[in-house]
């Protein structure tokens, strides 16, 4: 059984362009969160999908989306990066969309915008 | 979800237990408090979690005083490995609630040879 994956583990970007991160979940896993973590803060929740669904959204602008396939894997877009985007983001799976379900952390995504 | 209060860092000798603190004297009846702990460069990583009965399981102890206000983690013989931050999560549980985790700043634990 594999974990979650994360893909790229560092990225560059500059101001104003556009990023997409991407999530597999682990194996029989149907949600997927998103969460964002500013260096020396907690990760913040995003977003969570459900079955192709968004359900559940955090306090993000709308230049943050996001995508969930059949196959229950995950991409995070932002849009017009901003240099406050520059953080890790981290993609967790789990079972059901509700808090009876544990959630599984990726190792993250490093973005850096400059 | 209540908000949950932990000091910012502590220290621990190998071998010895750590005991983190968690203040959360908001919890509702129907909230749980949880931890997760984040090794560097790691995504967190769920340890425990528990109603009002104390918890056990293979990695740590969960005490819940019998108010509810606060609890504490106990790693009963920490190694170098078990550094990392700490982070205690008040949590409605149940089918109906999305499953968002709500992280504040954590407790940055070192355990020390």
């Amino acid at each position: 059984e594999t974990g979650v994956t994360q893909s790229p583990t560092h990225l560059i970007k500059t101001r104003g362009q556009q990023v997409t991160l991407r999530c597999s979940s682990q194996s029989g896993h149907n949600t997927v969160s998103w969460y964002q973590q500013a260096l020396g803060q907690g990760p913040q929740f995003i977003f969570q999908y459900y079955r192709e669904e968004e359900n559940g959204r955090g306090n993000f602008p709308p230049r943050f989306s996001g995508l969930q396939f059949p196959n229950y894997s995950s991409e995070l877009n932002v849009n017009a990066l901003e240099l406050d985007d520059s953080a890790l983001y981290l993609c967790a799976s789990s079972l059901g969309q509700s808090s009876l379900y544990e959630q599984y952390f990726g190792p993250g995504t490093r973005l850096t915008v400059t | 979800d209540a908000k949950t209060t932990q000091p910012p860092s502590m220290d621990c000798a190998e071998g010895r237990a750590a005991n983190l603190p968690c203040n959360h004297s908001t919890i509702s009846g129907n909230e749980y408090v949880y931890w997760y702990r984040q090794i560097h460069s790691q995504g967190p990583q769920y340890i425990i979690h528990g109603l009002k009965n104390n918890e056990t399981n293979e990695m740590a102890s969960l005490i819940i005083t019998e108010d509810r206000k606060s609890s504490t983690l106990i790693l009963p013989h920490a190694t170098l490995r078990d550094t990392a931050v700490y982070y205690c999560i008040v949590r409605s549980y149940g089918s109906s609630n999305t499953g968002k985790l709500i992280f504040g700043q954590g407790t940055t634990l070192q355990v020390k040879p």
